[in-house]
């Protein structure tokens, strides 16, 4: 059964820093993975969507990695900034079903 | 503008009593889903819908049904709520799912519906 894990659920940083989510799926056979922003109190919003054919995608100063082979898909922030604070989650969907498995998250604070 | 509406947004109700969170979208999407978000347990699907007359159970589907008669709505009816359905809910739609063109997979969402039952 497919599982996607985020590490850290939560960060800090001060504003300007590169940093480095991560999301982590225990079955590689995926169809596509989406990582999505939720702020408070609001809905998700997707940011970048990867095939399975895909190694990276890219909008803006957001980067978006996929390695199939070892389960893992990283979303890279440039130059943070305090409006970047919020809950960053991927989500998977494997291949052969309708279904999407959500990872718990990692809640992003940027100070200024 | 391009959304996914649900209604209501926010709802306190008591056990048993039968409830509908509905769900519509104006993307004429083939694809919708329905998600519970818990704390420490991140969002698990309930049901999804494929197209009109089509649905099935995602991870989660005790307790909820759904029909899809039309294609722009989805609605989650709660036949007997129960306090561990306390929880936020969030709509989805996608253009498809297993087309692979640019954005045809992207999930859309609603706002959520936060449901209290006591």
């Amino acid at each position: 059964k497919q599982e996607v894990t985020q590490i850290p659920a939560a960060l800090s940083v001060p504003e300007g820093e590169n940093l480095v989510l991560n999301c982590s799926f225990t079955d590689s056979a995926i169809y596509n993975l989406q990582w999505f922003r939720q702020d408070p109190g609001k809905g998700l919003t997707s940011l970048l969507l990867i095939q399975s054919s895909q190694r990276e995608q890219t909008s803006g100063r957001l980067n978006a990695s996929l390695d199939k082979s070892s389960g893992r898909s990283t979303l890279y922030i440039a130059a943070s900034q305090p409006g970047d604070s919020a809950t960053y989650l991927c989500a998977v969907k494997g291949s052969g079903t309708y279904k999407y498995i959500f990872g718990t998250g990692t809640r992003l604070k940027v100070l200024a | 503008e391009a959304q996914v509406t649900q209604n209501p947004r926010y709802l306190i109700t008591v056990t048993g009593k039968k409830l509908t969170v509905t769900c519509s979208q104006n993307m004429n999407h083939e694809y919708m889903s329905w998600y519970r978000q818990d704390p420490g347990l991140g969002l698990r699907q309930i049901y999804y819908s494929m197209n009109v007359e089509v649905t099935d159970k995602g991870d989660v589907p005790e307790g909820y049904k759904v029909s899809r008669k039309e294609k722009r709505n989805f609605p989650l009816i709660l036949e007997s709520p129960s306090p561990n359905q306390t929880s936020l809910y969030f709509c989805a739609s996608s253009l498809w799912v297993g087309l692979d063109r640019t954005g045809a997979n992207v999930l859309t969402f609603g706002a959520g519906s936060r449901l209290t039952v006591l």
